[in-house]
């Protein structure tokens, strides 16, 4: 079946702009996660997503950062104003009930801020 | 808080020779830990995983321990190939009131020298 799919593949915008950055997760995946990796670095948590609890936030690193996830599917993460340092790969995983399962992550959204 | 520890950050091996990565963990209820493979500018994939209640697992040339006592697990690659050079990422998860705690560790860069 199909994956776990992000879009856009990648994304340039200007320093003050917002960005907002799709994933969609695997079919009857009810967990849902966003990391950030920038180049040749590891995989740094944002928020998780599972079934109709309240996110787990305590990953995103400022304000500026939000996401949403409607209906238990789609999720959107959105950076306001978005930064230089914000440059990253944006990855998206979904897992099939909680954090004791395989993670399958998406190909990512590269985030380019000049 | 928790963390993950990974060493060592970057491992170069002649093919043929084992590769053996390592991790500590800090929460002792801990009681998922898998491993994903990162190849150069594709999405982290689990390859191997192990659960607190099994001490080792095997499937083919890689392999998983488990010390929970000490709080630590490794993965073991034999006769390593050109095409095991990527960025290896281990991570330690539990179930905890409802929501999940799962951390990665750092990442190991590993070459195969051919």
């Amino acid at each position: 079946g199909a994956g776990v799919s992000q879009s856009p593949s990648n994304k340039v915008t200007e320093k003050g702009k917002d960005v907002e950055l799709r994933c969609d997760p695997i079919s009857g995946h009810t967990a849902l996660y966003w990391y950030r990796q920038s180049l040749g670095q590891g995989l740094e948590f944002l928020i998780y997503f599972q079934g109709n609890s309240a996110p787990d936030k305590s990953g995103l690193p400022s304000d500026r950062f939000s996401a949403e996830r409607t209906g238990g599917s789609v999720s959107t993460l959105t950076i306001q104003r978005t930064q230089q340092e914000d440059s990253a790969v944006y990855l998206c995983a979904s897992s099939l009930d909680s954090g004791v399962d395989t993670q399958y992550f998406g190909p990512g959204t590269r985030l380019t801020v000049l | 808080g928790e963390n993950v520890e990974q060493h060592p950050s970057t491992l170069s091996v002649q093919e043929g020779d084992s590769a053996v990565i390592k991790c500590t963990y800090s929460d002792s209820a801990s009681n998922y830990f898998p491993w994903y493979k990162q190849e150069l500018g594709k999405r982290p994939q689990l390859i191997i995983d192990i659960r607190s209640n099994v001490g080792e697992k095997k499937d083919q040339r890689i392999a998983v321990t488990l010390n929970k006592t000490a709080k630590h697990f490794s993965l073991h690659i034999t006769e390593t190939q050109p095409e095991d050079s990527a960025v290896y990422f281990c991570a330690a998860s539990k179930q905890s009131s409802g929501t999940y705690k799962y951390i990665f560790g750092t990442g190991t860069r590993l070459k195969v020298l051919a």
